[in-house]
């Protein structure tokens, strides 16, 4: 199984709301992602999780909050997001360590509305 | 600081002909990996094809080559026997070998398949 899957597809909310993105694997990768991806742009990380801790944060606003409940789910918390948070995000999943190519598996993303 | 930069935001080829995507990047560093990753419209991002940069020989993957020329800092991905399926953004990614989880990603070049 090489799948990474992410719920939901698709989420319209509004500023004021909490929702929530969830990724998850069973390739038993120890490594996983959280990137953003605006329309024609390539992929800007924003976490990494390193055998279920947070190894990356690049500088991500305190309003995206991450948690790896295990080695095979990955969540991301939204609270006051800002339209400009509207974009593509997307999980992927890799071998842990930092010594080996270790390529990464994306999800489908979920394609987030902030009205 | 490492870059990817591909120079091509677009590419055309017909059907069954033979496209090549180009990759510069610019590193310090001499082990690395590269890859090359699709992204099809509406559809999750897939790896291509990968290349370790201590290895001197070109790597392939049925219809898909690169020609990695590690002097020059060139990684170019060469399509053969075009099908529509192919058509998809196409990104170039650097990661260093040890000590990190990150890609450094290209900006993309969108390949469109002529029937």
């Amino acid at each position: 199984d090489t799948e990474v899957t992410q719920t939901p597809k698709h989420l319209v909310m509004g500023m004021t709301n909490k929702k929530s993105l969830k990724c998850e694997q069973h390739m038993g990768h120890r490594a996983m992602y959280w990137y953003k991806q605006k329309a024609k742009k390539p992929p800007e990380l924003m976490f990494v999780y390193s055998y279920e801790k947070l190894s990356i944060n690049e500088s991500v606003p305190s309003r995206f909050s991450p948690e790896c409940p295990n080695s095979s789910l990955l969540n991301l918390h939204l609270h006051a997001l800002q339209p400009e948070d509207s974009a593509l995000y997307l999980c992927a999943s890799s071998q842990a360590g930092t010594s080996g190519s270790y390529e990464q598996y994306f999800g489908p993303g979920t394609r987030l509305t902030v009205t | 600081a490492q870059t990817v930069t591909q120079s091509q935001p677009e590419m055309s080829v017909q059907e069954a002909e033979t496209v090549t995507l180009s990759c510069t990047y610019d590193t310090s560093e001499s082990d690395y990996y590269l890859f090359w990753y699709k992204q099809p419209p509406s559809r999750q991002m897939i790896l291509v094809i990968r290349q370790e940069a201590y290895k001197q020989q070109n790597a392939t993957e049925n219809r898909f080559s690169v020609n990695f020329q590690k002097a020059a800092k060139s990684f170019s991905l060469k399509i053969s026997d075009s099908q529509l399926g192919d058509a998809a953004m196409y990104f170039c990614a650097y990661r260093r070998r040890s000590g990190t989880y990150k890609y450094i990603f290209g900006t993309g070049t969108r390949l469109k398949v002529l029937a």
